[in-house]
Order: structure tokens, then sequence, then C-alpha cells
């Protein structure tokens, strides 16, 4: 069966960086995405990775390794706003997304 | 309009009865996709449409569950003999090219069966 893999919750400490990581394995790979989600609002985009490597986008950073069926999100220099849920999705050979359950990060002062 | 828009945000219904929910996507948006999503889980993927026809509706748990397009633009999600196991907050989505053809989602209809 097709399956990711996240850890349930986090912490971290406002101006810290974070690392959410996911594993997946699925039905064929044509891209990776990562979503954050506010507590009551729904997901929205924040990165995408088809290719092995790191993509930078300002404070967030996503990586990924296909060979090894990993993914991090990275997060810098925390935000009280940081405090949400980021979601895994993979999208498999049918182009279907596959998603995870979400990582809640808690961020303290 | 502009982004994809879902109404309404709130229903709480009683079991057995019967419910509609509706989502207004991306104009010009052919492609439509619903998903439901519980607490502490990541959304969960029902039906996806391509223009008036759903293209793949292998995600609708049984048939209380039905979804219709009929013009290509609003669709309406349908749920005959709502259970309290469909108490969920069922999201509508469409694909924009930003740089994966990700999902953009409406803020959803948070449906209670109670």
């Amino acid at each position: 069966g097709q399956n990711i893999d996240q850890p349930t919750e986090m912490t971290a400490t406002e101006g810290a960086i974070v690392q959410i990581n996911c594993t997946y394995q699925t039905s064929g790979f044509n891209g990776l995405f990562w979503y954050q989600q506010h507590a009551g609002e729904a997901p929205t985009f924040l990165s995408y990775n088809v290719l092995d490597g790191l993509e930078e986008k300002g404070r967030f950073s996503s990586f990924l390794s296909r060979s090894k069926g990993y993914s991090y999100l990275l997060l810098k220099e925390l935000q009280m706003k940081d405090s949400a849920s980021y979601l895994c999705a993979v999208r498999d050979s049918n182009y279907q997304l596959i998603w995870g359950a979400g990582t809640k990060l808690i961020i303290k002062p | 309009g502009a982004g994809v828009s879902q109404t309404p945000s709130n229903k709480v219904t009683e079991k057995g009865k019967y419910v509609e929910l509706r989502c207004d996507p991306i104009s010009g948006h052919t492609a439509l996709y619903w998903y439901r999503q519980s607490l502490g889980q990541g959304p969960e993927f029902l039906i996806y449409f391509q223009g008036t026809g759903a293209a793949d509706d292998s995600g609708l748990p049984n048939d209380r569950f039905f979804a219709v397009r009929p013009e290509g633009s609003v669709s309406t999600l349908k749920i005959q003999r709502t259970e309290r196991g469909d108490s969920a907050v069922y999201l509508c989505a469409t694909p924009t090219w930003g740089q994966g053809w990700e999902q953009y989602f409406g803020p959803g209809t948070r449906l209670t069966v109670t």
C-alpha cells in the first residue's frame, strides 16, 4: 500500500530552526508537496519538489531524496504565526495526491 | 471568481438526513477535486472532475455519496442518509500552476452529523 509518515507533533522556540521530516512509499512518484494548515483553515501550498535537492523560498526550504523516499521541510527564524500543521503529500503514478496526517508544530516564546 | 468558495461554511444535520455541499471553483479551471478531512488527518480524496464528468470517483466511501458538476463549473457533493461518521471538513480544490500544479483549496464546509 501507499504510505506517508511524518511526526505527529513537534515543539520549537520562537527564532529557532525546525526540520519536519517526511518519508514515503508510493506507487510511483510525480512530485512532493508541503502545505501549511492553520487550525480551522484550509491547507495552503508551501513548496514543491520533483528533483533531488534543496528548494529555498525565504524562511522555508524543502529537501527531497527520491532514492531514500525522504523529504524535509526546514523552517528558519520561527515566528509565532508559524504555529500550524504541516502536511506532506506525494503525487503518485496516477497523478493522485497521497497525504500524510500532518505534523502539528507548536512554537513557544 | 478569483478563488474557490464553498457553501455553507458550517452544516449541522441529524443522522439520516440528506445534505448538499457546494463548491464554486476558480473561474475557467476544468479540474475540480473533493476531499474530506477528519481532525488530525490529512485530506482524504473523494472524487475528481475533469469538466462535467467524474474522471475518478474511487474515493467515494459508499453509494450514499454522490457528486455532480453539470456545467463544468460549480460542483455539488450530495450525501444521503447521513451517519455520524460522515462528520468532517469537506474541502474542494482546483489544481493551479504555481510550481507543480498544486492544489488550491476552498475554505471548506464543516459537516456535523448529530
